[in-house]
Order: C-alpha cells, then structure tokens, then sequence
C-alpha cells in the first residue's frame, strides 16, 4: 500500500533563518506530487506541483521554492523565512487519471 | 476561473442529529468532486468523491454528497452525527484533464454531546 510521509512534524525557526522541508512517497511509481499551505482559519492555498522529476510548477509568487530530485522525493525550501511563512504545511500525491490527492500528516511551521 | 465557495465557515450541530455542509463551484468544463475531513494537526483524509455515473455518492464514516449540476453543487450529508465527526471538511473541485485541485475554505463542524 501507499504511504506518504513528512518531517518534521514541527518546526520553530527565527525569521531569516533557511527552510527544508521534506516529502517522500511509497508504494507508488512517477506520482504528480503537491506543497500546500493552510494558514490559520482558511483553506488550502497550492504552492507548487510536480508531475516528474526536475519538473516544478509555481502556482504563487513567494520567496519558497521547491524541488524534486527523485521521483518520490519532494522537498519545500526558502533561503529566508518570514514571519508570514508559518503555517501548517501539506504534501500530497496522486496518479492516475482520478485525480483524487492523498495528504502526509503535515508539518506545522511557526515563524518567531 | 474555477473557484469552490464553502458558504458556512461552521456548523454547530448535536449529536445524533443530521447535517448538510455545503459546497458550491464555479467552472465551465466538467468537473471532478470531492470532500476531504482534517482532524486537528493531522493531514486531509479522502471522505468521497464523484468522477461520472451516479450522482449520489456514498463514502466512509455514513457521509454522502449529491452532484448537482444545474446548481453546481454537491453538498455533504450525515443523517446522525457522532461526536467523532468533529473536524473540518473540505469541498474540492478539479476539471477535466487538469493536474489541480481547488480547495473552498473549509466547514468546522461541531458536534455537541
């Protein structure tokens, strides 16, 4: 079966202090593969999609960048994180043609 | 541009009574249709999902949605609620051939003993 895991689980860093946040896949071969972010009291904001290896779509203009250098590895960094960067960060896959995306268990980041 | 639109930002119900969460969309194309819940700090957990065929749409733990077409709707429903069902429930849509999901803002749902 598929499983999809995430760490850390928590995080605290100061701003202006680097990220790296990583994803990975199991049970699953060349999945499209997500970085979502969920803010306090709203909803799902996509930050930016893989369909391959090497391959990374950006859906919103930020100082976060993402990539993924193996096909069940997805990693989510910033060179300086900002205040506005904490939140509860998600990874999800799919494949296939139902699109239908499963989630990790996310991993909530506080910006002090 | 598609856009999901969760009209209900919470629903305070008790227990053993009946819900509906609602969810409405907006796109031009055909549409895939799904309803994910998140318990606190855990990650989205797929509750059902409508691709083609019937338009009601049974999932896991008793919900069900109706795909509505004409109202762009597919709103969610339990007939009796558990203090269990307590999270947040996300209306997803995605269109025809598209890699994305959009997400509305989400419906804390409230059970009360």
């Amino acid at each position: 079966s598929q499983t999809i895991h995430q760490w850390p689980a928590t995080l605290v860093q100061p701003v202006g202090s680097p990220l790296s946040l990583e994803c990975t896949v199991e049970g699953t071969s060349n999945p499209n593969l997500y970085w979502y972010r969920q803010a306090a009291g709203r909803g799902l904001q996509l930050l930016f999609y893989s369909v391959g290896i090497g391959q990374i779509s950006s859906e919103v203009p930020q100082n976060l960048s993402a990539s993924r250098p193996q096909d069940r590895q997805f990693i989510l960094s910033s060179k300086k994180l900002l205040l506005s960067d904490s939140g509860f960060y998600l990874c999800a896959w799919s494949v296939g043609v139902n699109y239908e995306q499963y989630f990790g268990p996310g991993t909530r980041l506080t910006v002090t | 541009a598609q856009s999901v639109t969760q009209l209900d930002s919470q629903v305070p119900v008790f227990e053993e009574a009946p819900v509906e969460l609602r969810c409405n969309y907006s796109s031009s194309v055909s549409v895939y249709l799904f309803w994910y819940v998140q318990y606190p700090n855990q990650g989205l957990q797929l509750l059902l999902k409508y691709l083609s065929g019937s338009t009601l749409v049974k999932g896991i733990n008793g919900f069900e949605a109706e795909f509505n077409k004409s109202q762009t709707s597919f709103h969610l429903r339990k007939p009796s609620v558990h203090i269990s069902d307590t999270a947040e429930y996300f209306c997803a849509v995605s269109e025809n051939g598209a890699n994305n999901l959009f997400f509305g803002t989400g419906t804390r749902l409230t059970v009360i003993p």
